[in-house]
């Protein structure tokens, strides 16, 4: 009955290094989200999956953003290539579908990029 | 393009001082408009969900309105604990659009 979980809750890479966020939606949730949140602003999209799938990847910024729930739990969000510009609190959440508007978030993971 | 602006950017209230927050949206269509509340160092909370003009809804302290370019958050006889960010957000009405579209929040603060 745990909400979402994010590992790690903070994550410091260098410039140019690959990252794996992860998420842990709530049991029985089949829709998941990532956004990514910087300072003084709201969540902003990424990508949702619907089970498996990526339904919609169109929030993914460019190429270096990827992202699997290959098993329609879990996911990883996976960035190549981390830029300075990249360090944000990369927000996961789930929902029942047909309820796509109540979302439970995780505590965020917070990337920062040197 | 989809739009949401909040405001104000912050809010000070005394204990007890009723205010309003306001958010206005711009969307080819709306589905749902919904509030939630974040903690710093947390994600987003849910609080409401809002579909059609003229719908209203409460929980304690809180009521949300809607109409058809803005919606407003009515806190009543605030308490400290009531101190956070609040977030509205939209789902456009187009097919397959899940995903929700923030605002940037008013951060609210509520002195004993």
């Amino acid at each position: 009955g745990a909400g979402v979980s994010q590992t790690p809750s903070n994550k410091v890479t260098e410039k140019g290094k690959y990252v794996e966020l992860r998420c842990d939606p709530i049991s029985g949730h089949t829709a998941l989200y990532w956004y990514r949140q910087s300072l003084g602003q709201g969540p902003e999209f990424l990508i949702y999956f619907q089970g498996t799938g990526a339904a919609d990847d169109s929030g993914l910024p460019n190429d270096r953003f990827f992202a699997v729930r290959p098993e329609g739990s879990v996911s990883t969000l996976k960035i190549q290539r981390t830029e300075r510009g990249d360090s944000a609190v990369y927000l996961c959440a789930s929902s029942l579908i047909g309820l796509e508007g109540e979302q439970f978030f995780g505590p965020g993971t917070r990337l920062t990029v040197l | 393009e989809d739009q949401v602006t909040q405001s104000p950017e912050a809010l000070r209230l005394q204990e007890g001082e009723s205010s309003s927050l306001n958010c206005s949206y711009t969307v080819s269509g709306l589905r749902g408009l919904f509030w939630y509340r974040q903690d710093p160092g947390k994600g987003p909370e849910f609080l409401f969900t809002l579909y059609s003009a003229g719908e209203e809804k409460e929980k304690e302290r809180l009521k949300a309105t809607l109409t058809k370019k803005e919606s407003f958050l009515h806190i009543t006889a605030p308490k400290p604990e009531d101190s956070a960010t609040y977030l509205c957000a939209v789902q456009p009405l187009q097919t397959g659009a899940n995903n929700l579209f923030f605002g940037t929040g008013t951060r609210l603060t509520v002195i004993p």
